[in-house]
């Protein structure tokens, strides 16, 4: 079974601090993503990666910054955390292959910023 | 511009019936959909894809059908039960696969009634 995990479940910090999510898989995937999710606003796209060192910004990356120095592992940071950045954070991934598109996500960590 | 579109935010059906979950997209060079299925507190996980050269697939209780010139596709759940209960994102694709990202719809929540 394909696994993502996530470093913590449930996290509060401060404005202000820098704060670092990391994800992890187990299945040698190439690409990596990190998505939040809002009520209403759905799933929405912050970065993704395609290979070590290589970064890809998404729809939503103001605010945030993303490191992959490990093929398994996929960090998203916050330089400076602000109470619009509270929210619930997905990391996902998925093999480079033509003929499968699903995406793998963790159980995700509940963000809040106060 | 929403790309993908889930219009009802919310559904709430017997258990035993039948939920219908709809979604239509603006992208014609979307190729390859899926859905997701989400409890709170966890990450989504895969449910059921469909390739745009086709126009049904079933697995188990869920089918999902696809109209490429309505450009809408809808997940049948039947029969629905209470832990079908859960928030349900429509994605896709363009034709591809490999790194390409998935656009999600902002979800509708199913409540099935016991």
């Amino acid at each position: 079974d394909v696994k993502v995990t996530q470093s913590s479940r449930y996290l509060v910090k401060r404005t202000g601090e820098k704060v670092f999510l990391e994800c992890v898989q187990d299945m040698d995937h190439e690409n990596m993503f990190w998505y939040r999710q809002d009520p209403g606003l759905g799933l929405r796209l912050i970065y993704f990666s395609y290979d070590v060192k290589m970064k890809e910004k998404g729809d939503i990356p103001e605010g945030y910054s993303v490191s992959r120095e490990k093929k398994e592992r996929f960090s998203l940071i916050l330089e400076s955390a602000s109470t619009n950045q509270t929210s619930m954070y997905l990391c996902a991934s998925s093999p480079f292959r033509q003929d499968l598109y699903e995406q793998y996500f963790g159980p995700g960590t509940r963000l809040t910023v106060t | 511009d929403q790309q993908v579109k889930q219009n009802s935010p919310s559904l709430s059906v017997q258990e035993g019936r039948i939920s219908i979950l709809n979604c239509d997209y603006t992208n014609s060079m979307f190729d390859y959909f899926l859905w997701y299925k989400k409890y709170p507190a966890e990450g989504p996980t895969f449910l059921i894809s469909i390739s745009s050269i086709k126009d049904k697939n079933e697995d188990g209780r869920f089918t999902v059908f696809l109209n490429k010139s309505a450009k809408h596709l809808s997940l049948h759940i039947v029969p629905s039960q209470p832990g079908d209960s859960a928030v349900y994102f429509c994605a896709a694709s363009p034709w591809g696969g490999g790194s390409e990202k998935l656009v999600f719809g902002k979800g509708t929540k199913l409540t099935v009634n016991p």
